[in-house]
């Protein structure tokens, strides 16, 4: 199973400054993405990759940057953070097989923004 | 646009009881997606189940994909089995974007 990492696990920023949060896949993977959780919404897709050097829009991507310097890397950056942003965060990774593909997530990022 | 069902919302268990979970979607799927999120934890991919029947310990997933449908079987629910239970189905058009269910929350007693 692939193995995806996140860094930092827990956040605390205050509002107005900027957050970056990490990801990272050793499995190879093409596709990453980034989610966040919160009750009532369920998993909302932020940016996702297709691989290094691509960002896509999600659904929800106001607010939000990407970046996938590698094929193992991703991050997501809030320039601007505010505390509507406060969730938790999943990054995520699939082969890219198309519509036989398989998502693997990391263990999440909870972030605080006062 | 494309929805996921998942019913019931939450289930409480004794331990030893078997739970079954459904899943219901509203366009066909070409890969389906069961995942376990443990409280205040991540999604662990439990099993990918496009069609038939597949097995992986006490888990046994069902889908019709016809009839928009899949099944998850617990067979002897463990008190460490609780947390909920998610599904997932690729969009159309866009397969590599996932549409998730609102979940199963399952609490197993001892």
């Amino acid at each position: 199973e692939a193995a995806v990492t996140q860094s930092p696990r827990n956040k605390v920023a205050v509002t107005g400054g900027k957050v970056t949060l990490s990801c990272n896949q050793t499995n190879n993977h093409n596709n990453m993405y980034w989610y966040r959780q919160d009750t009532g919404h369920g998993l909302r897709l932020i940016h996702y990759s297709y691989g290094a050097g691509s960002t896509e829009k999600g659904d929800i991507p106001d607010g939000y940057k990407a970046s996938r310097p590698s094929q193992e890397n991703f991050s997501l950056i809030l320039e601007l953070a505010t505390p509507s942003q406060t969730s938790v965060y999943f990054c995520a990774s699939g082969k890219g097989l198309g519509n036989q593909d398989t998502q693997y997530f990391g263990p999440g990022t909870r972030l605080l923004v006062l | 646009g494309q929805q996921v069902q998942q019913s019931p919302a939450s289930l409480v268990l004794q331990e030893g009881e078997n739970a079954e979970l459904q899943c219901n979607f509203s366009s066909t799927a070409t890969q389906l997606q069961w995942f376990y999120q443990s409280p205040g934890g991540s999604l662990v991919s439990l099993l990918s189940n496009p069609s038939g029947t597949k097995h992986t310990g006490r888990l046994t997933s069902t889908t019709v994909t016809k009839e928009r449908r899949s099944s998850l079987h617990i067979s002897s629910s463990q008190t460490t089995d609780s947390g909920t239970y998610l599904c997932a189905i690729p969009r159309s058009g866009s397969f590599n974007k996932l549409t998730f269910g609102a979940g199963t929350r399952l609490a197993v007693c001892p």
